[in-house]
């Protein structure tokens, strides 16, 4: 199983630019998250996906879109990239909700210039 | 809405020492989680606790929450260096979202 995988790794973008991240579980779980790590802030959440079909707003969804494309996978879409945007991005996901463990995927760093 | 607290936000300890780390909610939290991040990692996930005044041991880390279910702390005992990363603490704000700490950042003098 290869868990939680993400790309890219890496992307460096002007301001104004667009993108999706790309998200992808194998581990047949009904819920997805997409956070965002800044230095000394921890995790925060963008959105959220309880289960196939619905997505929900976290703390900073301004300026993001999500679409959960299956159960699988979770995309991730920067509209019009600013550079308050820099940031390292995660996506996780978990069985069924916030009693269970979550599993992180290895990360987007993502600069806009 | 809730927020989750954790202290020290950098702790540097010198190979072998213990040290302890907190984590405060400003609501009672149904359970509560702790995670870890290597540098240059990703969270990963270390335990959950439940139930009030429960206290998990694995191996040289000790997980406690509190009566009241509003803190929990981390005790890790005889410090390595394989123990340096970042830990977060996370407790539910809702039936699907967790809160996460700002975290903890340990390094280690050897």
């Amino acid at each position: 199983n290869a868990g939680v995988t993400q790309t890219p790794k890496f992307q460096v973008l002007k301001t104004g630019q667009s993108m999706t991240l790309q998200c992808a579980q194998d581990m047949n779980h009904n819920s997805m998250y997409w956070y965002r790590q800044d230095p000394g802030m921890g995790l925060r959440l963008i959105y959220y996906s309880a289960s196939e079909g619905t997505t929900d707003k976290g703390e900073v969804p301004n300026g993001y879109n999500v679409s959960r494309l299956n159960k699988r996978e979770f995309s991730l879409r920067l509209e019009s990239a600013a550079p308050s945007q820099t940031s390292v991005y995660f996506c996780a996901s978990n069985l069924d909700g916030a009693t269970y463990e979550q599993y992180f995927g290895p990360g987007t760093r993502l600069t806009v210039t | 809405g809730q927020q989750v607290m954790q202290i020290p936000q950098y702790q540097h300890v010198q190979e072998g020492e213990d040290f302890t780390t907190y984590c405060n909610s400003s609501t009672t939290l149904s359970n509560i989680q702790w995670y870890k991040q290597r540098p240059g990692g990703h969270p990963v996930f270390l335990i959950q606790l439940v139930k009030s005044g429960e206290v998990k041991k694995q191996k040289r880390l000790t997980f406690q929450f509190g009566e009241a279910k509003k803190n929990s702390s981390l005790h890790i005992t005889a410090t390595q260096t394989t123990d340096v990363g970042t830990y977060f603490c996370a407790g539910p704000s809702n039936d699907y979202k967790l809160s996460f700490g700002a975290g903890t950042t340990v390094t280690v003098r050897a």
